[in-house]
């Protein structure tokens, strides 16, 4: 399995609802990140997880709320997002943080907030 | 510090000729370069990396970089353009952390 897989592909959500993006690989990568894209621009780092363990945040509001409950998976709970939070969000892995081997990209979540 | 210039925001080529896609790159150390295809509404797929190995690479669907220390430069090529190689191009950096630095992206158009 050569995948990183995200569910759902496309959300809408309200400012009020509270919904979680996933993230899936069984590569055996022990990093995984959060991206955010916005249209013609390019991914944004969000969050990073090394070991299950959150290595790098950036400066990202608290309405955004990581978690890595395991190796393979990695979700992103969202709440009281604003309209601005529209964007494809994306999620990678690589085999360890600290190797430059690249990332594995999964196809996004194109998130709608109204 | 890290950072990628793509030379040109759009590139427009007729399908069959040759496809150029420019990138500069600024780093304190060693780089990882990277080029990355995103076809719309997709997620990033890994086209081709230099990791101080030979300095031509040779990726998937006939694209290929040259790194050129001298004029910190990794330029994309490929001989003759596909329809389907329209899409999004990053050009990436990365740091011994593995942390990415990206270009903000070259449109490929490829006209019939």
């Amino acid at each position: 399995d050569t995948e990183v897989t995200q569910t759902p592909k496309h959300l809408v959500m309200g400012m009020t609802n509270k919904k979680s993006l996933k993230c899936e690989q069984h590569m055996g990568h022990r990093a995984m990140y959060w991206y955010k894209q916005k249209a013609k621009k390019p991914p944004e780092l969000m969050f990073v997880y090394s070991y299950e363990k959150l290595s790098i945040n950036e400066s990202v509001p608290s309405r955004f709320s990581p978690e890595c409950p395991n190796s393979s998976l990695l979700n992103l709970h969202l709440h009281a997002l604003q309209p601005e939070d529209s964007a494809l969000y994306l999620c990678a892995s690589s085999r360890d943080q600290g190797q430059t081997y690249g990332y594995t990209f999964g196809s996004g979540t194109r998130l709608t907030v109204v | 510090a890290q950072s990628v210039t793509q030379l040109d925001s759009h590139v427009s080529v007729s399908e069959g000729t040759p496809v150029l896609l420019r990138c500069n790159y600024s780093s304190s150390y060693s780089p990882s370069l990277f080029w990355y295809v995103q076809h719309p509404n997709k997620g990033l797929q890994l086209l081709l990396k230099y990791t101080s190995a030979a300095t031509l690479v040779k990726g998937i669907n006939g694209f290929e970089a040259e790194f050129k220390k001298s004029e910190t430069s990794f330029h994309l090529t490929k001989p003759s353009a596909h329809m389907s190689d329209a899409a999004e191009y990053f050009c990436v950096v990365s740091d011994p952390g593995n942390q990415f630095y990206f270009g903000t992206g070259t449109s490929l158009t490829v006209i019939p």
